[in-house]
């Protein structure tokens, strides 16, 4: 089975902050990786999908490169409502998650 | 617009069965493959069951195999989850989601989610 490792686990940072989130595959996946963003108590909600695109709706601060075995996820100009978990996904397999939480 | 609207969950003893349900709109049902995906309290996501749109393709986390059973009825626009034989470990909030791909193929991503129904397993 492919694993799905994300880094880091844990991620401080203030309002108006350029942040990278890491999802590396244990094995080449081509550009089949989603981002999804998770807040207390609700459904995650998809960002990104097949690595770079954008699902309809979401802002274009956010973004989503690389494919292969290394994806990033990237937010430009953290806004407070950006405060939340982040999970990567292939197929049937999630990342362990990266809380983006206020420095 | 599409909509996943999640019933059933609870709170049951070990060993016992629950059914969750997942009734679909705004989008042509049949034509997609769905999954459940569940949370169990403060970890991360993980996938427990899909099923092709027409429903003869249900594969499973090896978690689950064997004691829960997707289905689904395209006439009804629903989704199903039978959970037999529960265990403590089973407890989680449980989503159901919308699936574009195939994620036994090349990949696959979930467009829309359900809001989630607890799922409580203690004596």
């Amino acid at each position: 089975d492919i694993q799905m490792t994300q880094s880091p686990s844990t991620l401080s940072a203030s309002v108006g902050d350029r942040v990278t989130i890491t999802c590396r595959a244990s094995q080449s996946i081509s550009s089949w990786l989603a981002w999804y963003q998770q807040k207390p108590g609700k459904a995650p909600k998809l960002l990104i999908y097949k690595a770079s695109s954008l699902q309809s709706g979401v802002p274009s601060r956010f973004s989503g490169s690389g494919s292969g075995t290394e994806f990033t996820l990237s937010i430009r100009s953290l806004q407070p409502d950006d405060f939340a978990t982040y999970y990567c996904q292939h197929s049937w397999t999630f990342g362990q998650g990266t809380k983006v939480e206020i420095k | 617009e599409v909509q996943l609207l999640q019933s059933g969950g609870g709170l049951v003893q070990p060993g016992d069965s629950l059914r969750l349900s997942c009734a679909a709109s705004g989008f042509t049902f049949r034509n997609y493959a769905m999954s459940w995906v569940r949370q169990a309290p403060g970890k991360g996501l993980e996938w427990v069951s899909g099923i092709t749109g027409s429903g003869d393709t249900t594969p499973y986390a090896d978690s689950v195999k064997g004691r829960f059973t997707i289905s689904r009825d395209n006439s009804k626009n629903t989704l199903y989850l039978q959970l037999n034989s529960l265990r403590a470990e089973d407890t989680a909030v449980y989503y159901c989601a919308k699936q574009e791909g195939y994620c036994s193929g090349t990949g696959c991503y979930f467009d829309y989610w359900g809001q989630g129904a607890l799922v409580t397993v203690s004596s």
